[in-house]
């Protein structure tokens, strides 16, 4: 039973560039969170979607912008990426009502 | 103030040490609490997960939960090399609320 995957692994990036990260839940799991985590800090919740839809959102600016397909799989993408953007993006995914969230291997994005 | 409070250590203990990993948080209205492993330069892995006080135990590992000083801890008995991660703490309100973690504390466990 595959666990959550995300791709790529890494990604270098100039500012003002775009990018797009991809996330697959873990089988069974219909919600999926995003989170960013600065070096030497804990994660910090971006979105959640569940049923295609932004059901919660942390405090984040419209650059960051997600979409949910209908095989639960989902995309973050992030628009005119500045510096500060440079972090380890996670995804996690859960089961609708369950809190327990499994998290992938990340995304580490560098923006040059 | 932060939601969640998580001393980042480092922490260094031998081997076979008991390790006392903690975080305290301010909302009160938090009702889950979990704990994750994070080796260098991988996802958050999912060790424990408790609802309300009380506590949870799992193999060499212990969740604790004191809602009245809103308070959280994790026990590690018999400590090793493997061990050897950053400890985050994550609360949440509701079943399908966003987590909040503590910043996470290192741990080293020499042999």
């Amino acid at each position: 039973d595959a666990g959550v995957t995300q791709s790529p692994t890494h990604l270098i990036k100039t500012r003002g560039q775009q990018v797009t990260l991809r996330c697959s839940p873990k089988s069974g799991h219909d919600t999926v969170s995003w989170y960013q985590q600065a070096l030497g800090q804990g994660p910090q919740f971006i979105f959640q979607y569940y049923e295609e839809e932004e059901r919660q959102r942390g405090n984040f600016p419209d650059r960051f912008s997600g979409h949910q397909f209908p095989n639960y799989s989902s995309e973050l993408n992030v628009n005119a990426l500045l510096l500060g953007d440079s972090a380890l993006y996670l995804c996690a995914s859960s089961l609708t009502g369950d809190n327990e969230q499994f998290f992938g291997p990340g995304t580490r994005l560098t923006v040059l | 103030q932060k939601e969640v409070e998580q001393d980042p250590g480092p922490l260094s203990v031998p081997e076979g040490a008991i390790v006392s990993l903690n975080c305290t948080y301010s909302n009160s209205a938090f009702q889950y609490f979990m704990w994750y492993r994070q080796y260098s330069r991988k996802g958050p892995e999912l060790l424990m997960y408790t609802y309300s006080s009380g506590n949870k135990e799992d193999g060499r590992f212990t969740a604790q939960v004191d809602k009245s000083s809103k308070y959280i801890s994790l026990f590690i008995r018999d400590s090793q090399p493997s061990d050897s991660a950053t400890y985050l703490c994550a609360t949440s309100l509701s079943g399908y609320n966003k987590l909040i973690f503590g910043a996470g504390t290192r741990l080293a466990v020499h042999p």
